[in-house]
């Protein structure tokens, strides 16, 4: 059975770095094949895909945040944490962690999300 | 603005078939086959529905299935039933530059 969930602050001011922990069971990300992404989803809008890493640690970046995220894997605290630079405001949304497996690009194990407010 | 396009909102009647369009490019859906898509209820995570353009998930049913015509991959589902009232989005590799690219989404309404 394959689980994710996400931990971090619900809450950082303009400017800050977030950093956000994927705590992942049900699978290793030592599998050929196996990947970790991030994706976000601002209040009332759409999903946006932010990065991904695969087992080999291949990483991948949305080309828009590329500067400001980096995604780093620890395989033997089966954890993924993503960091997002000089948050915003508009960076405030729910953001999930998400398997990919399988070979093609899907997202087939989300986690619960969490939402993160950026404010002052 | 996404890069993929979808419309903002379908609506069918319970027993129906609705067809969701997800439009790209020929840099995205319109080169690989490898176009998912997810339901989202509100307040809830996304759910894999259909991958590859056309392959259901195990536990998915076969009401929702998948399909694609050069720069436009679509998500039909049949029977419509209450339950599948949701938000639908699409999602695709998009080359080794951009790599993922999602659709603004689409709500369904069973009327």
């Amino acid at each position: 059975q394959i689980t994710l969930k996400e931990s971090g602050p619900t809450l950082v001011k303009p400017t800050q770095t977030l950093t956000l922990t994927c705590t992942f069971s049900g699978f290793s990300l030592s599998t050929s094949g196996v990947g970790v992404g991030w994706i976000r989803q601002p209040p009332g809008k759409a999903l946006e895909w932010l990065a991904l890493i695969y087992w080999d640690d291949d990483k991948r970046y949305s080309p828009s945040l590329k500067s400001r995220l980096t995604i780093t894997k620890d395989t033997s605290k089966n954890q993924v944490v993503l960091t997002m630079t000089n948050m915003d405001p508009v960076d405030t949304a729910t953001y999930y962690c998400a398997h990919s497996g399988g070979g093609g690009l899907r997202f087939d194990y989300w986690g619960q999300g969490t939402l993160v407010t950026v404010s002052s | 603005q996404s890069a993929l396009t979808q419309p903002a909102s379908v609506s069918g009647s319970p027993g129906q078939s609705i067809t969701i369009s997800c439009t790209g490019t020929s840099s995205d859906v319109g080169s690989y086959n490898l176009v998912s898509w997810y339901q989202q209820h509100p307040g809830k995570a996304p759910k894999l529905m259909i991958y590859e353009v056309s392959k259901r998930p195990s536990g998915v049913s076969n009401r929702f299935s998948g399909s694609k015509s050069g720069n436009t991959a679509s998500l039909t589902i049949s029977g419509l039933q209450a339950e599948d009232e949701a938000d639908y989005y699409c999602c695709s590799y998009a080359g080794s530059s951009t790599y993922v690219v999602f659709g603004g989404g689409t709500k369904l309404t069973v009327l």
